[in-house]
Order: C-alpha cells, then sequence, then structure tokens
C-alpha cells in the first residue's frame, strides 16, 4: 500500500461529456503527477502539480485540466470526453525534497461510450 | 519521449535470477534510472532506483554501465508474484518535482 488513493475506481461515460477523477496524495508529499494508460500500452505523463501550480505538462490537449487543493489532494477534469480517453488513470504522489520517488494509486478505469 | 528501450517480453524459471537490460542511450548526467513494474493494470509498483552507482535493496538489485547508458534490473529469486510489466524509466530531475517517462516496458513471466 502507497497511501495514494484515487476515487472513483470505474467510471462510463459517453462522448462529449465532462469527468472528474479525483487524487489523495500520500501524507508529506505535495507533488502530485497524472499519468493515462491506455490498454496495453505504458503511462504516458499528462501533467505535474507542485504546491497547487502546474508543474509540467505532457502531450494532452488543453481539455485535460487539473487542480491541486492546499492538501496537496488533486483532480483531473477532462472535457469533451472522445472515445480514445477510455483508459486507466494513475496519479503519483512524491516529495520534492532529495530522492523523489513516486508513489502511485490504484487508478481508476474510465471507459467512454 | 521514448528516452528507454527494453525488450518487449522475458521468461525466468522459478528460483532463478532474473535480469531486465535497459537501454538509456541518451541519458543525462542528472538524469535517475527508476524500475517500476505493474502487476494486472494496478498501480505502478515502486521497485529501485539508482544515478551511477549500483544499487541494492530487498526487492532487487540494479546495476548501471560506467557510460551510464544502459542498466540491468536483477531479480535475484524470481517467484510466480514476480509476473509482471517492468518499466525502465528515466527521472527528469528538477528543482520542483520531476517527470518520468515510462518505456515500453518488459512482459517477465516467471514459469514454474
Amino acid at each position: 500500500e502507497t497511501g495514494v488513493t484515487q476515487s472513483p475506481t470505474h467510471l462510463i461515460k459517453t462522448r462529449g461529456q465532462q469527468v472528474t477523477l479525483r487524487c489523495s496524495s500520500q501524507s508529506g508529499h505535495n507533488t502530485v503527477s497524472w499519468y493515462q494508460q491506455a490498454l496495453g500500452q505504458g503511462p504516458q505523463f499528462i501533467f505535474q502539480y507542485y504546491r497547487e501550480e502546474e508543474n509540467g505538462r505532457g502531450n494532452f490537449p488543453p481539455r485535460f485540466s487539473g487542480l491541486q487543493f492546499p492538501n496537496y489532494s488533486s483532480e483531473l477534469n477532462v472535457n469533451a470526453l472522445e472515445l480514445d480517453d477510455s483508459a486507466l488513470y494513475l496519479c503519483a504522489s512524491s516529495r520534492t525534497s532529495g530522492k523523489e520517488t513516486q508513489y502511485f494509486g490504484p487508478g481508476t478505469r474510465l471507459l467512454v461510450l | 519521449d521514448a528516452k528507454t528501450t527494453q525488450p518487449t517480453s522475458m521468461d525466468c524459471a522459478e528460483g532463478r535470477a532474473a535480469n531486465l537490460p535497459c537501454n538509456h542511450s541518451t541519458i543525462s548526467g542528472n538524469e535517475y534510472v527508476y524500475w517500476y513494474r505493474q502487476i494486472h493494470s494496478q498501480g505502478p509498483q515502486y521497485i529501485i532506483h539508482g544515478l551511477k552507482n549500483n544499487e541494492t535493496n530487498e526487492m532487487a538489485s540494479l546495476i548501471i554501465t560506467e557510460d551510464r547508458k544502459s542498466s540491468t534490473l536483477i531479480l535475484p529469486h524470481a517467484t510466480l508474484r514476480d509476473t509482471a510489466v517492468y518499466y525502465c524509466i528515466v527521472r527528469v530531475g528538477r528543482d520542483t518535482g520531476n517527470q518520468f517517462y515510462f518505456g515500453t516496458g518488459t512482459s517477465l513471466t516467471v514459469i514454474p
């Protein structure tokens, strides 16, 4: 157990809808990263939040957005869902001092119909 | 950005050492090498990491070549529970956090 939790565990949406996924970081961690993992692929970096600010972004369109709260929990929002957004969404938390190992949550499985 | 290359799949006999290679020929001086594994689409599990020295912990050993262009993860006595996809990752170290770029991963099957 990493202490990183995600909700919901599974979600079904239809094309064009919007979705919000949530992540609670491990105690003492102030950085949260989000990844998208399509079936049979490795996780792809979406973006990272550090102390409530976006701190780096991968090759994802602006309809993928996020928030980090003062308690360092985080949300991933996806607007105008497309079928290709169907994936496992993973969040990972880390500290930012010294060697910053990322600890992953169990993920949210999103299916877009 | 694909910064690492790994074999697609490997088999290992139970009880034997599993040696998983990774090439990271474009690695720069401040980039760490991390290894994670993922079982049945659960969240990736941290195994080990290193910069330039060999590292060992209770799960595995990490051997990094002197030029740092490749590394090998060693599971000394593989068990059936070690069957998983293993990812070699280059971490881009920054002052405020870090970003992981996952490679393609190696699907390791431990055979009884």
